[in-house]
């Protein structure tokens, strides 16, 4: 059974648009929540979260957890062309990283 | 300057070759990951380590040995490729200790014919 379920699998965009993605887990030693960023090469890290209810920012990108619910999500605003790449939730369980199989971006012009 | 690094970058080799794909890290971090990923897929962990003379099998059985003879280096050997090991290999670390992200190597591309 998945530890980390993502969704939506895939998503397509237009600029200009606010997306949400969705990051369900299933741990029992969570010791932390992480978003990463992949395009063609290695994932690169978005946010680290720990706590619940506590938002955290970069620019146009937020991120918040619900240790209760046992979800995060991901916040892009004003999308860009650039944004357009794999979004990947992992959970840290103990020692280890659980990842989930990540949401597609794509945002259009 | 803090980084991981991995060598070679992309590797096409034939069948029943022996291969080592490298990992270093300077960040002096205690725990190293090698993680499989198939285009479009889910990374999976192969095998990690909590820190010197420390090496654990992850989820995904690739018919792969590790070794962790000093810190910063966390290398990856395959004894005989086959076609099946052609995918994207990604080797991470973070500190065992705090709070923080796993970093990431640029990966290795393997193709096996």
């Amino acid at each position: 059974e998945d530890k980390v379920v993502q969704s939506p699998l895939s998503l397509v965009v237009h600029e200009g648009d606010t997306v949400t993605l969705n990051c369900s887990y299933e741990v029992t030693n969570f010791r932390s929540l992480l978003w990463y960023k992949q395009e063609k090469k290695a994932p690169t890290f978005l946010f680290m979260l720990t706590s619940s209810g506590i938002e955290k920012k970069s620019g146009r990108l937020s991120s918040i957890l619900d240790k209760k619910e046992l979800f995060s999500i991901l916040n892009i605003t004003a999308t860009q062309t650039g944004d357009s790449a794999i979004y990947l939730c992992a959970v840290e369980e103990g020692n280890q990283f659980y990842f989930g199989t990540g949401t597609s971006l794509t945002v259009i012009p | 300057e803090a980084d991981i690094y991995q060598t070679p970058r992309y590797l096409v080799i034939g069948t029943g070759k022996k291969i080592t794909l490298e990992c270093s890290q300077t960040m002096g971090h205690d725990k190293m990951y090698w993680y499989q990923q198939d285009p479009g897929m889910e990374l999976h962990l192969i095998h990690y380590s909590y820190g010197v003379n420390s090496t654990e099998k992850g989820d995904l059985s690739s018919e792969s040995t590790v070794s962790r003879i000093r810190t910063e280096h966390f290398p990856l050997t395959l004894e005989s490729a086959r076609p099946s090991h052609t995918s994207q290999y990604l080797c991470a670390s973070n500190d065992l200790q705090a709070f923080n992200e796993q970093f990431f190597g640029p990966g290795t591309r393997l193709t096996v014919l």
